[in-house]
């Protein structure tokens, strides 16, 4: 069971907008900042959103982070096939005293 | 280029120990903080443990009650991770990454390796 709740999946037609939350508590997300990250199938996990909403260089500005309170939020704008992944994320927990990740969500594109 | 590769996996007993490694190249080693992630089988990503930039504080994951060591050798631009009295609970792929900052915090973990897989079984 993990920290961060994140729906198992979430799926969307070609150029439509898909959003995944990530559920946390006090000790968690409201006091720190969040991560996403995606894994392609069979590969290593890449940075996508750092410190809730800044997009990394090269990283496509289709997706977007946001935060409230205790819930952090990933979209995703003019799905793609392409953007078929695992998404993660991830934020410091400051009762246990370490890094602390969604238990993930597969997006389909169908 | 820019890269971590990950080393030291393997099929291990139940029980016994294992030391992982990990060797960055194209960055300056010493001015990140550094990490380990693992994965199990069809799982999610779990934080294992990580370490300031100059080794002087490292934490990790309370489940893992003591059993894994994190540590670091900057000249060598390389990390490890000590595992002792493994379980097949432990069976998974260890990624190590580097930390965008040089002190274990919220910060993103900006850069991956490939992955070396542990398998732990009799």
């Amino acid at each position: 069971q993990s920290v961060l709740t994140q729906p198992p999946s979430v799926s969307g037609a070609p150029r439509q907008r898909v959003s995944i939350s990530c559920s946390g508590s006090s000790s968690n997300i409201r006091n720190n900042a969040v991560n996403w990250y995606q894994q392609l199938p069979g590969k290593a996990p890449k940075l996508l959103i750092f410190y809730d909403d800044l997009l990394p260089s090269g990283v496509s500005d289709r997706f977007s982070g946001s935060k409230s309170g205790t819930s952090a939020f990933l979209a995703i704008s003019g799905l793609q096939s392409e953007d078929e992944a695992e998404y993660f994320c991830a934020t410091w927990d400051d009762t246990l005293r370490g890094v602390v990740f969604g238990g993930g969500t597969k997006v389909t594109v169908l | 280029e820019v890269q971590l590769v990950g080393s030291g996996g393997g099929l291990v007993q139940p029980g016994r120990s294992l030391r992982l490694s990990c060797v960055g190249s194209g960055f300056n080693f010493d001015d990140y903080a550094m990490h380990w992630v693992r994965q199990a089988p069809g799982r999610g990503l779990e934080w294992v443990s990580g370490i300031d930039w100059n080794s002087g504080a490292a934490g990790s994951a309370a489940s893992l009650k003591g059993r894994f060591t994190i540590s670091r050798d900057n000249a060598k631009k390389s990390l490890f991770l000590q595992m002792n009295s493994l379980t097949p609970e432990d069976t998974a792929l260890y990624y190590c990454a580097r930390d965008k900052r040089r002190t274990v915090g919220g910060n993103p973990f900006d850069l991956w390796g490939q992955g070396t897989l542990v398998t732990v079984s009799s």
